[in-house]
């Protein structure tokens, strides 16, 4: 059984540009949550994504933007991208159910460097 | 400013001796706390919990202690092993719904053999 796969696992990005993360969840879960774990830092919350819609948003800006499809899986859009969006883009799954989550299970992550 | 604070950087205990991983957490209203583990390369796994309802929380070699009134639960591991080095993070549910939680900036415990 997979657990959750993020894709790609690495990449390379120049400043200005637009990035795409994409994440698939463990089976059985229908709920994604994004995280960006600086160097040297814990993961920070940047949204959360539940029947394909966004429930949940940490500090981030706007231009942090995701999506969920039909099959559960979410992608992790970030425009005009600065030195500092450089991290680990952690994602995790889970399952809703009572309005409460279970079973979060994060992903081994994308290492996005901008340069 | 940070909810959630791990002020050791970096522990290092002797293979069988007991590991205390410290965290500190500022907002009263957290009611649900987590320790995850983290090797590199790979995402945090999930290791132990505890509510607020309770001061303790215990599995296998892992036990969670919770002082609510000072704001401050620690992870005790007894017996360390080479295996368990890694970096511990203690996470805060900041609404009690399993949809946001709080990391602290993480411990890298190191055990000798």
């Amino acid at each position: 059984d997979a657990g959750v796969t993020q894709s790609p696992t690495h990449l390379i990005k120049t400043r200005g540009q637009q990035v795409t993360l994409r994440c698939s969840p463990k089976s059985g879960h229908d709920t994604v949550s994004w995280y960006q774990q600086a160097l040297g830092q814990g993961p920070q919350f940047i949204f959360q994504y539940y029947e394909e819609e966004e429930r949940q948003r940490g500090n981030f800006p706007d231009r942090f933007s995701g999506h969920q499809f039909p099959n559960y899986s979410s992608e992790l859009n970030v425009n005009a991208l600065l030195l500092g969006d450089s991290a680990l883009y952690l994602c995790a799954s889970s399952f809703r159910t009572g309005g409460l989550n279970y079973g979060y299970t994060f992903g081994s992550g994308t290492r996005l460097t901008v340069v | 400013d940070q909810q959630v604070k791990q002020n050791s950087p970096s522990l290092s205990v002797q293979e069988g001796r007991i590991s205390i991983l410290n965290c500190d957490y500022t907002n009263s209203m957290f009611d649900y706390f987590l320790w995850y583990k983290k090797y590199p390369a790979e995402g945090p796994t999930f290791l132990i919990s505890i509510s607020s309802i309770k001061d303790k929380n215990e599995d296998g070699r892992f036990t969670v202690f919770l002082n609510k009134s000072a704001k401050h639960l620690s992870l005790h591991i007894v017996p360390s092993q080479p295996g368990d080095s890694a970096v511990y993070f203690c996470a805060a549910d900041l609404d009690n719904y399993g949809q946001n939680f709080v990391f602290g900036p993480g411990t890298r415990l190191s055990v000798l053999p």
